[in-house]
């Protein structure tokens, strides 16, 4: 089955660019979501299908996916940023198709 | 706006059930394809269990197949989740979320979270 493969964590200065993985053997046909969460809240979606976002994420974030590796970038990265990203695929070929990252956790220097 | 409002967490003791509930308001709620999603403490998110706008198709992780039953009541706006057998890494803090939906196509991307009722399986 799938496993997407997350770097623990990731730091940057305020200002500069993050750049948060998400590795699978198979990610490749799969849009890929990415969830920013914070301590006591509830995640919050960022980008869908892979480099859509919904009203109300600043469009300093963005995804991508080169098929075996999908990528959220965070340019200009502001303190509030700070918090637990995940990604999730949904794996219509299995029959628990729902599968998380393990999650990264974003920290602002 | 559409708001879920979850319920029905506590404590129970291992083997234990509980039974879960997930409001729902501010949208027409058989137009939602709904999950439960957990976080155990110090630990990742993960996806627990699907069900479909009918409640015609349905899905379960692994770790909780046969002992976890999602159901909804589109009537009454509201998501459940029976959870039986209950064990120790059970405990966890339970959220229901919805599926987008974009013009009319709806994308597997939760993104209405309720805030989550905790569940604590313990002697």
């Amino acid at each position: 089955s799938l496993v997407l493969t997350q770097p623990p964590s990731v730091s940057v200065a305020p200002g500069q660019t993050a750049r948060l993985t998400c590795g699978g053997n198979t990610i490749g046909p799969n849009s890929v979501h990415w969830y920013q969460h914070k301590p006591g809240q509830a995640p919050v979606l960022v980008v869908f299908d892979t480099n859509d976002r919904p009203s109300g994420t600043p469009e300093r974030f963005s995804g991508s996916n080169s098929g075996t590796t999908a990528t959220l970038t965070v340019i200009r990265v502001e303190a509030g940023d700070e918090a637990v990203y995940y990604c999730q695929v949904w794996d219509t070929h299995s029959d628990h198709p729902g599968v998380f990252g393990g999650g990264t956790k974003l920290t602002v220097l | 706006e559409v708001q879920l409002v979850e319920s029905g967490g506590g404590l129970v003791k291992p083997g234990g059930s509980l039974r879960l509930s997930c409001a729902v308001s501010g949208v027409t709620f058989n137009t939602l394809s709904m999950n439960w999603v957990r976080q155990a403490p110090g630990k990742g998110l993960e996806w627990v269990s699907f069900i479909s706008r009918s409640g015609s198709d349905i899905y379960y992780a692994d770790s909780v197949r046969g002992r976890f039953t999602i159901a909804r009541d589109n009537a009454n706006n509201s998501l459940f989740l029976q959870m039986n057998s209950l064990r120790a890494e059970d405990t966890a803090v339970y959220y229901c979320a919805s599926f987008i939906t974009v013009f009319g196509v709806v994308s597997a991307a939760m993104d209405v979270w309720g805030k989550g009722t905790t569940v604590t399986v313990s002697a």
